[in-house]
């Protein structure tokens, strides 16, 4: 079954610190790889993708760094501010494939 | 305001009883999704529909029924509702291969006793 791993499950950073979460797949068709933010009460809304063909996507303070030969991606928040708190979703999905999503992080920015 | 409308938000039911829940998008996507949501379990996919008139399967299928009723509503149908049914549920919809993202609604907050 294809899966997503993701971790960590929960983390604590202090405002201005940097937010690491990392996620891995074992499919090698996977050659999309979404991040979605959750806020309490609302729907996931997607944050960032990346494609497989680069190593690192920048968007403001949030980038997808990828490692195709570990099968590995993550997401780092630069300069973590209070209302990045949210939980955090990496997904994939290859083709016309449904997306995969990993289980959550739950990001908490201490003021 | 664009987007996916679902409907209701909260709803508690009686073990047994039935319900649907509504889900309509305006963005005329192609695709959409009914995902539930569980503390630790991330989001597992019900049942999804590629296009309008299809239908099929994801991850955690039963006990769910859905229908496509045209291209913008796209319903969840619980026949008899169980406690392991108490979750909160996500409509979606995104173009045909979803690069664009997913696009969720507000979700609905079930709870079965």
């Amino acid at each position: 079954q294809q899966q997503v791993k993701q971790s960590p499950q929960s983390l604590i950073v202090q405002k201005g610190g940097i937010s690491i979460i990392n996620c891995a797949y074992e499919n090698t068709a996977f050659d999309y790889f979404p991040w979605y933010q959750q806020f309490p009460g609302k729907g996931p809304a997607l944050l960032i993708a990346i494609r497989p063909d680069v190593s690192e996507k920048k968007e403001g303070r949030f980038t997808i760094s990828f490692n195709k030969s570990a099968k590995q991606f993550s997401l780092h928040i630069m300069d973590s501010q209070p209302g990045d708190s949210a939980t955090y979703f990496c997904a994939a999905t290859s083709g016309y494939s449904t997306l995969t999503f990993g289980k959550g992080t739950m990001l908490l920015v201490s003021p | 305001n664009a987007g996916v409308t679902q409907t209701p938000k909260f709803q508690v039911l009686k073990t047994g009883q039935s319900m649907t829940l509504q889900c309509a998008q305006d963005m005329n996507h192609n695709s959409m999704y009914w995902y539930r949501q569980d503390p630790g379990m991330g989001l597992r996919l019900i049942y999804y529909s590629a296009s309008e008139g299809t239908t099929d399967k994801g991850e955690v299928p039963n006990g769910y029924n859905v229908s496509r009723l045209n291209k913008r509503e796209f319903s969840l149908r619980l026949e008899s509702a169980a406690p392991s049914q108490t979750s909160v549920y996500f409509c979606a919809s995104s173009d045909i291969r979803g690069l664009d993202g997913y696009t969720f609604g507000s979700g609905t907050r079930l709870t079965v006793v």
